[in-house]
């Protein structure tokens, strides 16, 4: 059975803190690692990493994928109170696109 | 362009009850998703529906059954409530070769 795990289960900083949110996973084969934001309702996507060692960014947050030690990272810096949400880190199989297994979630809380 | 659309976004029901959970996508999507969350666990599939026409399980599917009507609306309903069923449930859309998921923005069920 495909696992994710996410680590910290929640983090709170202040603002202009620099933050990376760890997303572990005990997966045979994947398409993708995708990272989630998620506020109020609606999660929103963030990046889709497909291959090991390329970073993707946006603005202040960044995403990297070790393929050899099965895990991603998702880095905010200089955060803002905005930043607060929940976020989610997920895989998906190689031959079905959206069956997403997903980590419990990383609870992020920025504070003034 | 409204995207997913959800009904209802609240709800409560007293255990034994039935209802359906209705789901619209304006985005000519062929992949239809049903999720629900539950806090500590992050998201886990219920159904999906690859294409108009077919429907299959998830990881959690017990307790559920789904329509997919035609190819914009994707139905989720609950025969028998069960406390157990108390949480979040998103509906999903994407294209078969999509990157991301497209989410509703939620119901919010209680089954007491």
């Amino acid at each position: 059975e495909d696992k994710v795990v996410q680590s910290p289960l929640s983090l709170v900083v202040h603002e202009g803190d620099t933050v990376t949110l760890n997303c572990s996973y005990e997966v045979t084969n994947f398409r993708s690692l995708l990272w989630y934001k998620q506020e109020k309702k609606a999660p929103t996507f963030l990046f889709m990493l497909t291959s090991s060692g390329i970073e993707k960014k946006s603005g202040r947050l960044s995403s990297i994928l070790d393929k050899k030690e099965l895990f991603s990272i998702l880095n905010i810096t200089a955060t803002q109170t905005g930043d607060s949400a929940i976020y989610l880190c997920a895989v998906e199989p190689p031959t079905s696109y959206g069956k997403l297994t997903f980590g419990q979630g990383t609870i992020l809380t920025v504070h003034p | 362009n409204a995207g997913v659309t959800q009904t209802p976004k609240f709800q409560v029901l007293k255990t034994g009850q039935s209802m359906t959970l209705q789901c619209a996508q304006d985005m000519n999507h062929n992949s239809m998703y049903w999720y629900r969350q539950d806090p500590g666990m992050g998201l886990r599939l219920i159904y999906y529906s690859a294409s108009e026409g077919t429907t299959d399980k998830g990881e959690v599917p017990n307790g559920y059954n789904v329509s997919r009507l035609n190819k914009r609306e994707f139905s989720l309903r609950l025969e028998s409530a069960a406390p157990s069923q108390t949480s979040v449930y998103f509906c999903a859309s994407s294209e078969i070769r999509a990157e991301k998921l497209f989410f509703g923005s939620g119901t919010q069920l209680s089954v007491l």
